[in-house]
């Protein structure tokens, strides 16, 4: 079964600081992709960043990056420099290459306090 | 990126009608899927739509409650049918991103039923 569990319901961050989303997913797909969506007030789902299975190396996207530990089936979100408009429910994803169904984790909201 | 509108952006209905959801996106995609996002809630696939075929039912989800339609490859219909409060969530469309294993989201429609 494809699972995607997001441990953090709320998280906060001062503004400026660094703050760091969980996310472990379960697969027994050898080829798959995670992502990290945001979802604004505006409910608008807006990705963020992408990570392929088979890649070592953690995607980086300005100030996001991700921690992927493939052994541990972990895949975080890590914001930097962190902004008022970085405030959103962040959603973990995961998708198969097989297949197009995309599992969504519950979500982390995140506030960013000025 | 792909473009996505969706319409109506939000409507309040009344139990036992049915609303229908416009899709539209600015380019040919092959697939396009459909998700319900209740209150508080992380994602959840209702469908995927092929342009010329049925659309395919996820687990829990029927093609009374939620006909389909896919008349090209740029457009789709969500109905929700005799609908009940149980019914009240933010509904999104999405597009695949060939060769990429993305998905683009629309703005998404609020449905609140009364």
């Amino acid at each position: 079964a494809q699972t995607v569990t997001q441990s953090q319901p709320e998280m906060s961050v001062q503004e400026a600081e660094t703050v760091t989303l969980s996310c472990t997913y379960d697969t027994s797909e050898s080829d798959y992709y995670l992502f990290w969506y945001k979802q604004p007030p505006s409910r608008q789902m807006i990705l963020v960043i992408r990570q392929e299975a088979y890649k070592q190396q953690n995607a980086t996207e300005n100030r996001f990056s991700v921690n992927f530990q493939k052994a541990a089936k972990s895949f975080s979100l890590k914001i930097s420099d962190s902004q008022l408009g970085d405030a959103a429910m962040y959603f973990c994803a995961h998708t198969t290459n097989t297949g197009n169904q995309f599992y969504f984790g519950t979500g982390t909201s995140l506030t960013v306090i000025p | 990126s792909a473009v996505i509108s969706q319409k109506p952006s939000r409507d309040i209905c009344q139990r036992g009608t049915s609303l229908t959801i416009q899709c539209q996106v600015d380019s040919q995609v092959t697939m396009m899927f459909w998700y319900r996002q209740q209150p508080g809630q992380s994602l959840t696939l209702i469908a995927t739509a092929n342009q010329g075929s049925e659309a395919t039912y996820e687990s829990g989800f029927v093609i009374d409650k939620f006909p389909i339609s896919r008349p090209n490859l740029t457009f789709s219909t969500l109905t929700v049918s005799n609908m009940s409060p149980e019914d009240s969530s933010i509904y999104l469309c999405s597009v695949e991103r060939a060769y990429y294993n993305e998905q683009f989201f629309g703005p998404g429609t609020r449905l609140t039923v009364l």
